[in-house]
Parts: C-alpha cells; structure tokens; sequence
C-alpha cells in the first residue's frame, strides 16, 4: 500500500497570505489527523476528520481550519498567515472506528512565513 | 487529565552501548501507548505500541518497551544502539475512554549516538 502523501512538501508564503496544505490517507482509512511541529512547541494536535465530519480540535485559532472529502482526503487552510505559523505540518491517518489508534505519518509540509 | 513527559530531551550515548528514553504518562482511565521515531526532514514512523497483553512489547530496530502501569510509564530501550538510530524519539498516549482516535505526544527526546 502507498503511504501518506503530503503536498506540497515546502512552502514559502508573506505574511497575510493564507495556504492549503494536502493530505492523502493510505488507502482504506478513513480517520486524517493534523498536527503542527515547532522547535519551541513540539508536537500539537491541530484537528481529526473523519468520514468527513471534524471530531476533535486542539487548541489553535479559528485561521486554522480543516476538511475532509468523501475520498478521505484533507486539506488544511491557515488565512492570514502570521510569522509564528511557520512549521512543519504533519498529516497522520488511520483505520478509524473506536479501537484504531495507530497513526501512519505523511512525511510532511514545511512551511515558511516571511 | 491526559499528559505524557519524556524527562530527558536529549540523550547522547556511544555506538553499541545500551540506551533507555524515558517516559511517564498521567491519565485516569486504561491508555494505550506508543512510541514514535522521526529521521530528520521526515514524518513519524510507528516503533512499537502497547495496546493489551504482555507488558513488554517489542519493535522494530531492535527496540522495545516495557509498560509498568504502577509507576505510569512506558520506557523504551535498545540493548545496543547504532549510528543510524540517531533520531527524535516521541512517547504518545491515548486514552481508552475516549471514542476517537486522539493521540497526545511528548515533548520528544533527542538521541545522538557518537561514534
């Protein structure tokens, strides 16, 4: 089976500007998960599709927002884009259901704001 | 409420000597554990999981963990590491009462194996 893909796999943006990231789940799962990765910040859990309704959010700012499509794809959007957003954006997928817990990680989008 | 602490962030140890990262987690309920490895410009990739059974689990590379549920921790040992295991290492807990697959990740531990 094909992995996680990511695209695109960096990304340099302006201040203001907003961006979408891609994500395509290994095929089967249903449940996308995204995370943001910063040296200061480690790891945070941004939000979790699944079959296309967003069930759990972290803790971010309403310019972070997310969906999921009928083929279990996502797209993350972040508008107005601050110098902080810079990071990099994990997409994980899994089987989803209630007993799936194991994530599979795409390799990543590497964002950057001038 | 759901957290999980690697008490060293970051780990340098000499090729082929032993190596255990460390990782405790709080929660009221049963969880499930896993612990992640992430090469640099790279996503995470799954080491091992603890999800019911025997308390020590084993993983690929070598690795494995043993899950002590009285001391609430889930610590990851190789008995012989290599140049190429230097990496991030995350410990990641998620709560069985929960119906969702929601992960909460350490902080992460850097492990740097000197030749």
């Amino acid at each position: 089976k094909a992995g996680v893909t990511q695209t695109p796999r960096y990304l340099i943006k302006t201040r203001g500007q907003q961006v979408t990231l891609s994500c395509s789940p290994i095929s089967g799962h249903r449940s996308v998960s995204w995370y943001q990765q910063t040296p200061g910040q480690g790891l945070q859990f941004l939000f979790e599709y699944f079959s296309e309704t967003q069930r759990n959010k972290g803790n971010f700012p309403g310019r972070f927002s997310g969906r999921q499509f009928s083929n279990s794809r996502s797209e993350m959007n972040v508008s107005t884009l601050e110098l902080g957003d810079s990071a990099l954006y994990l997409c994980a997928s899994s089987p989803g259901g209630q007993s799936s817990y194991e994530q599979y990680f795409g390799p990543g989008t590497r964002l950057t704001v001038t | 409420a759901q957290s999980v602490t690697q008490l060293d962030s970051q780990v340098p140890v000499f090729e082929e000597a032993p190596v255990e990262l460390r990782c405790n987690y709080s929660s009221s309920v049963s969880v499930y554990l896993f612990w992640y490895v992430q090469y640099p410009n790279q996503g995470l990739q799954l080491l091992l999981k603890y999800l019911s059974g025997s308390t020590l689990v084993k993983g690929i590379n070598g690795f494995e963990a043993e899950f002590n549920k009285s001391q609430t921790s889930f610590h990851l040992r190789k008995p012989s590491v290599h140049i190429s295991d230097t990496a991030e290492y995350f410990c990641a807990v998620s709560e069985l009462k929960t119906s969702y697959d929601k992960v909460i990740f350490g902080p992460g531990t850097s492990l740097s194996v000197i030749p």
